[in-house]
């Protein structure tokens, strides 16, 4: 079955670049998302990339995929207090799959 | 660019009570879902539509039930509420085509006392 894993933690100074790590298990797998979860709210579509790229760069965002590997990384550059929050890492499996396997989120603490 | 909405954001009922948690979304999706996160903040899938008249339960098994009588509406009802149910609720639309994006609503935070 589908399957993503995310380490649950992550603390990084104001200023530093934040790197967010998932892997999944489904080879199938057609696009890979990152959403974010502030606390008390729903979730946000942050980014997504196809399942054919090497990377994707959004203003200060950077997604890397490794289909090799199954592995999805999120870099956020020049970290503020303000991306302190949840991160998702989810996959749509399959060409006529609709429905996302999410991890478990990794907690963001950025320290002023 | 997420246009979807539910009501209410924070409900606290008692024991036994029925109640109704609304989602609508102005995308013209057909695609809708509903998800419990625990605690923890996983998400569990409860119940999903592709369209009028189609519903199915996800893979966490849920006592509450769902309609979509209209596209644009999705509302999820507990019959007879407990503790066990509090919880957030999470509604959530998707695209039908390309990237198939997913938006979510803000929550539902029902608390059963």
């Amino acid at each position: 079955g589908e399957d993503v894993e995310q380490s649950l933690f992550l603390s990084v100074r104001e200023g530093d670049s934040s790197v967010i790590n998932c892997t999944y298990t489904d080879s199938s797998s057609t696009y890979l998302y990152w959403y974010k979860q502030e606390p008390g709210a729903g979730l946000q579509l942050l980014t997504y990339i196809f399942s054919n790229m090497d990377m994707k760069q959004d203003q200060r965002l950077t997604v890397l995929l490794n289909k090799k590997d199954k592995h999805l990384s999120l870099r956020i550059a020049d970290t503020q207090t303000g991306d302190s929050a949840i991160y998702f890492c989810a996959e749509r499996a399959g060409a006529g799959s609709y429905q996302l396997t999410f991890g478990k989120g990794t907690k963001l603490s950025v320290i002023p | 660019e997420a246009d979807i909405y539910q009501t209410p954001r924070y409900l606290v009922i008692g024991t036994g009570k029925k109640i109704t948690l609304e989602c609508s979304q102005t995308m013209g999706h057909d695609k809708m879902y509903w998800y419990q996160q625990d605690p923890g903040m996983e998400l569990h899938l409860i119940h999903y539509s592709y369209g009028v008249n189609s519903t199915e339960k996800g893979d966490l098994s849920s006592e509450s039930t769902v309609s979509r009588i209209r596209t644009e509406h999705f509302p999820l009802t507990l019959e007879s509420a407990r503790p066990s149910h509090t919880s957030q609720y999470l509604c959530a639309s998707s695209e039908s085509k390309g990237a198939r994006r997913a938006f979510f609503g803000q929550g539902t935070r029902l608390t059963v006392v």
